[in-house]
């Protein structure tokens, strides 16, 4: 089975900074990778999704993530955040079937 | 944009007690699921179903529980004899597609409360 790591589990960033969230899973088996977000009292939501192609993607509200086969993992970025960024993020990855494996969470908060 | 609604927010129960967690998934989408989170752990796959059957189950789902999708619309948990160790956040999902490329759309979750 896998294993997935999220190595912080607070990141506390000021506005307009960078931020990289951290993720490494433990299978080289061929993968699919998620990164999902929750804010306070909802559901956990897509953010982007690594599948095949192109190792970087990108998600609508400026995150971004890179697929590293070597190093197993798939970091999630973002330039500048927000405050509106503070929430939790859950790494997760799936080998094909339905279930999905998931890290144990980073809770970023924004610090105005 | 469609969504999965989970009731109830929070429940509250005394160990024994049999509860339900209840779940209804987006309406166009054949595969449902069943994950929990324990506060501070990781969240984990309890159980996925399609077809009006158990399709993926993990050893966390042992005989204690069950699901159930009894009409077109809702998508139930439940838990026969709650142990304190039940005490969790439970997810409820829903995709379109098999497989792991599909993307979950998940609810918001019940927080179950075992005393």
């Amino acid at each position: 089975a896998q294993s997935v790591t999220q190595l912080d589990s607070q990141v506390p960033v000021f506005e307009e900074a960078p931020v990289e969230l951290r993720c490494n899973y433990s299978s080289s088996v061929s993968v699919y990778l998620f990164w999902y977000v929750q804010y306070p009292n909802q559901g956990l939501q897509l953010l982007l999704k690594y599948l095949s192609g192109s190792t970087l993607v990108e998600s609508i509200n400026g995150f971004e993530a890179e697929f590293n086969k070597s190093q197993t993992s798939f970091h999630l970025r973002k330039p500048s955040v927000h405050i509106s960024d503070t929430a939790e993020y859950f790494c997760a990855v799936s080998e094909g079937g339905n279930q999905f494996y998931f890290g144990t969470g980073t809770s970023l908060t924004v610090i105005p | 944009e469609p969504e999965v609604t989970q009731t109830p927010s929070h429940q509250v129960t005394q160990m024994g007690q049999e509860v339900i967690l209840r779940c209804v998934p987006i309406s166009n989408h054949l595969y449902f699921y069943w994950y929990r989170q324990i506060l501070g752990q990781k969240v984990e796959f309890l159980v996925s179903f399609y077809n009006n059957e158990i399709s993926e189950k993990s050893e966390i789902f042992d005989d204690q529980f069950s699901v159930e999708r009894p009409d077109g619309s809702n998508f139930t948990l439940k838990i026969r004899s709650t142990k304190l160790e039940d005490s969790a956040m439970y997810f409820c999902a829903s995709s379109d597609r098999w497989g792991g490329q599909a993307g979950y759309t998940f609810g918001s979750g019940t927080r179950l409360t075992v005393v």
